[in-house]
């Protein structure tokens, strides 16, 4: 049964910072893996989605990793914003029935 | 804007009553799944659908049960509702490539309070 893991469960950094969130899973079968963006009572928002055969994909100041033999995804966000502040989750797409497996998430905030 | 819509936005039930939160998946997709999100929590996948079947299931009981349409949009059913049910609840469309190129599109979700 995949398990997704994230930590730190909460950060709090002040505007400008670099930051890295982190992601581990159990099952290296997975097809993809994405990372996405919760606002307070909000639904999902797709920030990028990694495909199993890459090692990593970039969105503007985002950039994520992915290490299948480790078991492991970051998410590195650059510059930070007040804007950024939310919840993010990584998500595995596990092979056979293509169903996601979520993490907890990291609540962010960037302070002005 | 991702093109899948749920309604309704927001439901407020008392326990042993039943709900119907329903699904409108983005054109062209024929693959539908739902998840519970608890407060603080991560998604849950409940179940899956595929061209009007069930393509999967989560560990959920039996009293949450789905359809899916002709049309591919989907009902969520929950029976007998429990305290622990409040939850948001999101669906997700996509077109089942079942791949690495498999993109789940999220709906906005509908909170759910039972009290």
């Amino acid at each position: 049964k995949q398990e997704v893991t994230q930590i730190p469960a909460a950060l709090s950094v002040p505007e400008g910072e670099n930051l890295v969130l982190n992601c581990s899973f159990t099952d290296s079968a997975i097809y993809n893996l994405q990372w996405f963006r919760q606002d307070p009572g909000k639904g999902l928002t797709s920030l990028l989605l990694i495909q199993s055969s890459q090692r990593e994909q970039t969105s503007g100041r985002l950039n994520a990793s992915l290490d299948k033999s480790s078991g492991r995804s970051t998410l590195y966000i650059a510059a930070s914003q007040p804007g950024d502040s939310a919840t993010y989750l990584c998500a595995a797409l596990n092979s056979g029935y293509s169903t996601l497996t979520f993490g907890k998430g990291t609540m962010l905030l960037v302070s002005p | 804007e991702t093109g899948v819509t749920q309604s309704p936005t927001h439901l407020i039930k008392t326990r042993g009553q039943q709900v119907t939160l329903r699904c409108s998946s983005q054109s062209g997709h024929n693959t539908v799944s739902w998840y519970q999100q608890a407060l603080g929590q991560g998604p849950q996948f409940i179940f899956q659908y595929y061209r009007e079947e069930e393509n999967g299931r989560g560990n959920f009981p039996p009293r949450f049960s789905g359809l899916q349409f002709p049309n591919y949009s989907s009902e969520l059913n929950v029976n007998a509702l429990e305290l622990d049910d409040s939850a948001l609840y999101l669906c997700a469309s996509s077109l089942g490539l079942a791949g690495p190129k498999e993109t789940q599109y999220f709906g906005p979700g509908t909170r759910l309070l039972v009290l």
